[in-house]
């Protein structure tokens, strides 16, 4: 079945970027049935959507993090990317990656998620 | 793009119904049937329990179910398990912003 994980350093510095990567396994990034999301949650507190792209590439932010974020596909390693810019100890959080359905405005599969600590 | 309103916790008892209700606007819940809920048990990641305001996946019990009047959605969790001890969470569709949560809701089986 279709498996997400998500991966990247645990630790980053303030200022500096954020980079993650979603791998998807058992199933195709390529899919014209799918988009694929980067949800956040700070240790404690509840979800926050990020943003998310399609198979063509076209992307929707959420305005709040718009100007720092950064999602790509890449069809031949299988993967989505996040890149979140000139962070602050307020982007620490476990970073999730899923795949909605693009009949709907939903995620139907989560990865796992994957802790990342902003502090120098 | 404000969250969607929760309340921060709800009990009841094994075998009570509960409900769990998520207040938007009209740019959001009270436009679109595009309302999702999502269960979070403690350290894990979240799962899809409803979809499109009334709709299970494949493999969630019918003991959950959702509903929509005006600009708040709600969860229904009938015949409560300890099991069901978790937070959950409502999402809506917001047009051009297009994606909000709720706060979250912890649910207590006592």
């Amino acid at each position: 079945q279709v498996q997400l994980e998500e991966s990247g350093p645990g630790l980053v510095k303030p200022s500096e970027t954020l980079s993650l990567t979603c791998t998807v396994s058992g199933g195709s990034v390529s899919s014209g049935s799918y988009y694929w999301s980067w949800i956040r949650q700070p240790p404690g507190k509840g979800l926050e959507w990020i943003g998310y792209i399609y198979y063509s590439g076209s992307t929707n932010y959420n305005p709040s993090l718009k100007s720092r974020v950064t999602i790509s596909v890449d069809t031949s390693k299988n993967q989505i990317s996040l890149k979140l810019s000139s962070v602050t100890a307020a982007d620490t959080a476990v970073y999730y990656c899923a795949r909605g359905s693009v009949d709907g405005d939903y995620d139907d599969l989560w990865g796992q998620g994957t802790l990342v600590t902003v502090s120098s | 793009q404000s969250a969607l309103t929760q309340f921060a916790s709800v009990s009841g008892s094994p075998g009570q119904s509960i409900t769990i209700s998520c207040t938007g606007t009209s740019s959001d819940v009270g436009t679109y049937n595009l309302v999702s809920w999502y269960q979070q048990h403690p350290g894990k990641a979240p799962k899809l329990m409803i979809y499109e305001v009334n709709k299970r996946p494949s493999g969630v019990s019918n003991r959950f179910s959702g509903s929509k009047s005006g600009n708040t959605a709600s969860l229904t969790i009938s015949g409560l398990q300890a099991e069901d001890e978790a937070d959950y969470y409502c999402c809506s569709y917001a047009g051009s912003s297009p994606r909000v949560f709720g706060g979250g809701t912890k649910l207590t089986v006592l």
